[in-house]
């Protein structure tokens, strides 16, 4: 089973709009938190991460929320463009697991124009 | 500088044949992985290497194995292909040590059909 649970699976925004997507998880021994993103054909590639001694990260159009008591985090795309149209990954490390990311399902996001 | 770089691109294979999928990375990376992409699944960790001559198991490990042939490049061999091993195949590297090792690069993907 997955430990990392992300909605929704599909979003379809309009150019400007705000992208949201929502991961949740368990175990609170994760204390770091990247989202790749993924465009069609290639590897992903990260875009954003956090850790949990914060509860926001923003970076230009892109901003994690972090919500450590309620183990979840979402990422937030504003003034979505069609650009950026990919699959967007959210992800959690143990601390202690030396490398290895538990990945959720992904979210494929359309931005028309 | 190319990164991660993956052979080959797509690969269709019959029920129990073998192949082995090639990795290799040029950013002078400690650790190595090798990811499965399957729809609605995420990726799923295969093996992990932390560094040179270390190898071990992640999430999805039966019906694979792997080398380490030196520090830039890492293999994923299936001795027995399976139609459950349908699926993109990423390799991915990182630094080592507190957190250089968060950032993994991954490289473009080996799709691979087994009929």
């Amino acid at each position: 089973q997955q430990q990392v649970k992300q909605s929704p699976q599909s979003l379809i925004v309009q150019k400007g709009g705000i992208s949201i997507i929502n991961c949740a998880y368990e175990n609170t021994a994760f204390d770091y938190f990247p989202w790749y993103q993924q465009f069609p054909g290639k590897g992903p590639a990260l875009l954003i991460a956090i850790r949990p001694d914060v509860s926001e990260k923003k970076e230009g159009r892109f901003t994690i929320s972090f919500n450590k008591s309620a183990k979840q985090f979402s990422l937030h795309i504003m003034d979505s463009q069609p650009g950026d149209s990919a699959t967007y990954f959210c992800a959690a490390r143990v601390g202690d697991s030396w490398g290895k990311l538990q990945f959720g399902a992904g979210t494929q996001v359309v931005v028309t124009p | 500088n190319a990164g991660v770089t993956q052979t080959p691109k797509f690969q269709v294979l019959k029920t129990g044949q073998s192949m082995t999928l090639q990795c290799a990375q040029d950013m002078n990376h400690n650790s190595m992985y090798w990811y499965r992409q399957d729809p609605g699944m995420g990726l799923r960790l295969i093996y992990y290497s932390a560094s040179e001559g270390t190898t071990d198991k992640g999430e999805v490990p039966n019906g694979y194995n792997v080398s380490r042939l030196n520090k830039r490049e890492f293999s994923l061999r299936l001795e027995s292909a399976a139609p459950s091993q349908t699926s993109v195949y990423f390799c991915a590297s990182s630094g080592t040590g507190g957190r250089r090792t968060d950032t993994q690069y991954f490289g473009p993907g080996t799709r691979l059909t087994v009929l």
